[in-house]
């Protein structure tokens, strides 16, 4: 099976700018989850999509959308970049029911300059 | 906040087994405890969860006490691989799955 694959794998903005960030979920798994990793916060939830609803969000402003299609896969979206949202993004997939197992993708490194 | 407490940091000769506690003086009955960990600039991967009994993996072995406020995760034989970033986690089983909460983690490098 393939794995959870993200793209695209760096990305470098300028603030002010938007930028939309693809997760492509392992076959058969209905739930995906976005985090944001940083050297000063560490990893953190952003939310999770579960057959096209957002199930559970964490703690970041508007800014900060997803969606997810029919097929289980997922964007996510960051308008007016700021320098602060540079950070490794980082996607994560699981069938969505009883089950302690997330898979993650390698991650889409943002830059903000 | 995170609801486990980790040392930042630990070293472990090769072929020696690495042994990583981790603090959960405040877990509820239905909580598990998770483990991850991070390999430099990829993704986690999970390696291992229990709830009350000792679990063991390909991976790893998991040692609860019997009050649960605190565990153990064993590599038996660390390798240079397994330097990484371990991260315990208390949570539910089941509803929604995507919100780990990640401390910071145990930075455990594994020395020739």
């Amino acid at each position: 099976k393939a794995g959870v694959t993200q793209t695209p794998r760096y990305l470098i903005k300028t603030r002010g700018q938007q930028v939309t960030l693809s997760c492509s979920p392992i076959s058969g798994h209905r739930s995906v989850s976005w985090y944001q990793q940083t050297p000063g916060q560490g990893l953190q939830f952003l939310f999770e999509y579960f057959s096209e609803t957002q199930r559970n969000k964490g703690n970041f402003p508007g800014r900060f959308s997803g969606r997810q299609f029919s097929n289980s896969r997922s964007e996510m979206n960051v308008s007016t970049l700021e320098l602060g949202d540079s950070a490794l993004y980082l996607c994560a997939s699981s069938p969505g029911t009883s089950t302690f197992e997330q898979f993650f993708g390698p991650g889409t490194r943002l830059t903000v300059l | 906040d995170a609801k486990t407490t980790q040392p930042p940091s630990m070293d472990c000769a090769e072929g020696r087994a690495a042994n990583l506690p981790c603090n959960h003086s405040t877990i509820s009955g239905n909580e598990y405890v998770y483990w991850y960990r991070q390999i430099h600039s990829q993704g986690p991967q999970y390696i291992i969860h229990g709830l009350k009994n000792n679990e063991t993996n390909e991976m790893a072995s998991l040692i609860i006490t019997e009050d649960r406020k605190s565990s153990t995760l064993i590599l038996p034989h660390a390798t240079l691989r397994d330097t990484a970033v371990y991260y315990c986690i208390v949570r539910v089983a089941g509803g929604s799955q995507g919100n780990l909460i990640f401390g910071k983690g145990t930075k455990l490098s594994v020395k020739p």
